[in-house]
């Protein structure tokens, strides 16, 4: 597609479970960044993958948040052990070389 | 040190009026301040960004104002419409990746018909 595509576009969860969340970058965007935003909020930086290069996970909030990248497609963030402060939007965005952020809509996730 | 301040959490204009979006930063390793807009549902999308270098950046009816000794930066947004109703969220991010970005705490413009 021409746009950064998120899956699912809602996630409802109940408290202890894992959810995955997946991103589709665009083609050829070899950065790649997590995002969450809570209702109301900014956004807070969580993760960054830039090529090959180690991820910079500096913004997870805790071990129970952890993303892979494979090459420099999809990416999939995994929470565990949901809790209902996971709560918020998760949003993916791809770049060129770290350039401006182009942002998918997002996975709006609801621990009950 | 890292925050981005922005005021105000909400803003209505008349249309055609201009709207105005402050945002101020501490970190002075800070050298990239975009803005972007998001609308209800969607992903935020780059509005418009600018450097410590210059002061001041026009794109169409957006401004960005920015004062480096202050430490500010603001969003000016001439005849304003309608269609301008969004939340506005100013950011901030240091040399070396300007997609590792700090985020203010975002602006609900709604502008009246």
């Amino acid at each position: 597609g021409a746009g950064v595509s998120q899956s699912p576009s809602n996630k409802v969860t109940e408290k202890g479970k894992d959810v995955e969340l997946r991103c589709d970058p665009i083609s050829g965007h070899t950065a790649l960044y997590w995002y969450r935003q809570r209702l109301g909020q900014g956004l807070e930086f969580l993760i960054y993958f830039q090529g090959n290069s180690a991820p910079d996970k500096s913004g997870l909030p805790s071990d129970r948040f952890s993303a892979e990248r494979t090459g420099e497609s999809v990416s999939t963030l995994t929470i565990q052990r949901t809790q209902q402060e996971d709560s918020a939007v998760y949003l993916c965005a791809s770049s060129r070389n770290t350039g401006e952020l182009f942002f998918g809509e997002g996975s709006r996730l609801t621990v009950l | 040190q890292q925050q981005v301040k922005q005021s105000p959490q909400s803003l209505i204009v008349q249309k055609g009026g201009i709207s105005i979006i402050n945002c101020a930063y501490e970190n002075t390793a800070f050298d990239y301040f975009p803005w972007y807009q998001q609308f209800p549902g969607k992903g935020p999308a780059l509005l418009i960004a600018i450097r410590p270098d210059v002061s001041e950046k026009k794109e169409g009816r957006f401004t960005i104002s920015f004062n480096k000794s202050a430490k500010q930066f603001s969003l000016h947004i001439m005849d304003s419409q309608p269609g301008d109703s969004a939340t506005y969220f100013c950011a901030a991010s240091v040399t070396g990746n300007t997609g590792k970005l700090i985020f203010g705490q975002g602006t609900t413009l709604q502008v009246k018909p």
